[in-house]
């Protein structure tokens, strides 16, 4: 069965430090992957996604996520964190190809710390 | 803003009660998906359409029934409601094609009493 493993419920990081949010999957074959953040009663935004290629993808807001079919991981991280990026952090994956049926991880909130 | 407009922003209601929710997708966009957000289920698929026909289901309840409209737009209702079902509800829409992108909209949040 499909799945999406977000071990970390919540992460705290002081601003300007690093961030690192991991993504675990399990999937048949090589799914599409997403990383999308939900700010308090927002939508979900795309942040980046990865389907074939290189495996360090450039998302938005200067985030990226690096591609691991070894351990089947597609973390997310970013170099500098602003207090503007707390926020709940979602992982999902789907079918290669069109009709992405997502499934999605358990999310991971953000804290950002003065 | 993504372009995908969702009414009523709330619901309150109750028990055995039915409500329906509307999507608006983007401009151009043919896909329509429906996703619903619980605490104890966290973000799942229910339903997608494609073009006016249903394309895939997910874990939907039988309770629940959805349909894309010929502009586009889609509903999604929900009847004989419970507790559980208090939830938020998104809607995402997309242009069909390898790696494409859903755009949520806000969502509607649910609460059955």
């Amino acid at each position: 069965a499909q799945s999406v493993t977000q071990p970390d419920i919540h992460i705290t990081v002081s601003e300007g430090a690093s961030l690192e949010l991991r993504c675990n999957y399990s999937y048949g074959a090589t799914p599409y992957l997403f990383w999308y953040v939900q700010s308090p009663g927002q939508g979900l935004q795309l942040l980046l996604k990865y389907f074939s290629g290189d495996t360090l993808v450039q998302g938005i807001k200067g985030f990226e996520a690096e591609f691991k079919r070894s351990q089947s991981s597609f973390n997310l991280r970013k170099p500098s964190v602003h207090w503007s990026d707390a926020a709940e952090y979602f992982c999902a994956v789907g079918p290669p190809g069109s009709f992405q049926k997502l499934v999605f991880g358990t999310g991971t909130r953000l804290l950002v710390s003065p | 803003d993504s372009g995908v407009t969702q009414t009523p922003k709330h619901l309150i209601t109750a028990t055995g009660q039915r409500v329906t929710l509307r999507c608006s997708p983007r401009s151009g966009d043919l896909s329509v998906y429906w996703y619903q957000q619980s605490l104890d289920q966290g973000l799942q698929f229910l339903i997608q359409y494609y073009n006016g026909e249903e394309r895939a289901k997910g874990n939907i309840l039988e309770r629940f029934s959805a349909q894309q409209f010929p502009d586009l737009h889609s509903e999604l209702n929900l009847s004989s409601l419970e507790l559980g079902d208090s939830a938020l509800y998104f809607c995402a829409s997309s242009v069909p094609g390898a790696g494409e992108t859903q755009y949520f909209g806000p969502g509607t949040r649910l609460l059955v009493l």
